[in-house]
């Protein structure tokens, strides 16, 4: 059974810092993972998708790496902004339980002005 | 634009009534689609994969009597919260997958039963 994992639970830093997100997951047999923001009583943004044939994506001040073989990746953000204060979800899709995501805890951000 | 539709946004609803909640594909035929629920300040967890022309199939823990999922066409999915309680209150959202690769998710749907 897939599991998914993100650290930290919660991070506050000041504005301009830089910073990483963490997500593990146990089984490597993935299609995609999918890092995601939600903003408080909304909906998904999807931020980056990295497909398990790549090792990262970037947008803008965000980049995103993946190990598969480890189980790791990173999401890095650049520059951090309090418009940035969100929770990150990260989620993989896989081989072995179809196209569905299974999505981690979260890592809760505030970026403080 | 928007590839998934999901409506009502909001539903209140008072306890042992049923909610109906529509999760529209825009931009393409969808002959699957998943609904995921989400607890205040928790994760998004799977409830059950709607097939088109096909039962529903559900997650461990999850009752397919209450939680009734209707996938009425290739554009169309709806899950119907029967007798719902107040431990039903959740973020219900839903995602259509498209091939392997992507997948999109509506906008969700808050549910609270007073």
């Amino acid at each position: 059974k897939q599991e998914v994992t993100q650290i930290p639970a919660a991070l506050s830093v000041p504005e301009g810092e830089n910073l990483v997100l963490n997500c593990s997951f146990t089984d490597s047999a993935i299609y995609n993972l999918q890092w995601f923001r939600q903003d408080p009583g909304k909906g998904l943004t999807s931020l980056l998708l990295i497909q398990s044939s790549q090792r990262e994506q970037t947008s803008g001040r965000l980049n995103a790496s993946l190990d598969k073989s480890s189980g790791r990746s990173t999401l890095y953000i650049a520059a951090s902004q309090p418009g940035d204060s969100a929770t990150y979800l990260c989620a993989v899709s896989g081989v072995n339980y179809g196209q569905n995501f299974v999505f981690g805890p979260g890592t809760r951000l505030s970026v403080l002005p | 634009g928007a590839v998934v539709s999901q409506h009502p946004s909001r539903v209140i609803c008072k306890s042992g009534t049923s909610v109906k909640i529509e999760c529209r594909s825009l931009d393409f035929q969808a002959t699957t689609m998943f609904w995921y629920r989400q607890f205040p300040k928790q994760s998004l967890m799977l409830m059950a994969t709607s097939n088109e022309g096909s039962k529903a199939t559900y997650e461990q823990g999850v009752e397919k009597d209450k939680f009734l999922i209707n996938h009425a066409s290739l554009t169309l999915s709806t899950l119907t919260v029967t007798s719902a309680h107040p431990e039903d209150s959740s973020f219900y959202i839903c995602s259509l997958p498209r091939g392997s690769v992507e997948q999109y998710f509506g906008p969700g749907t808050r549910l609270t039963v007073t």
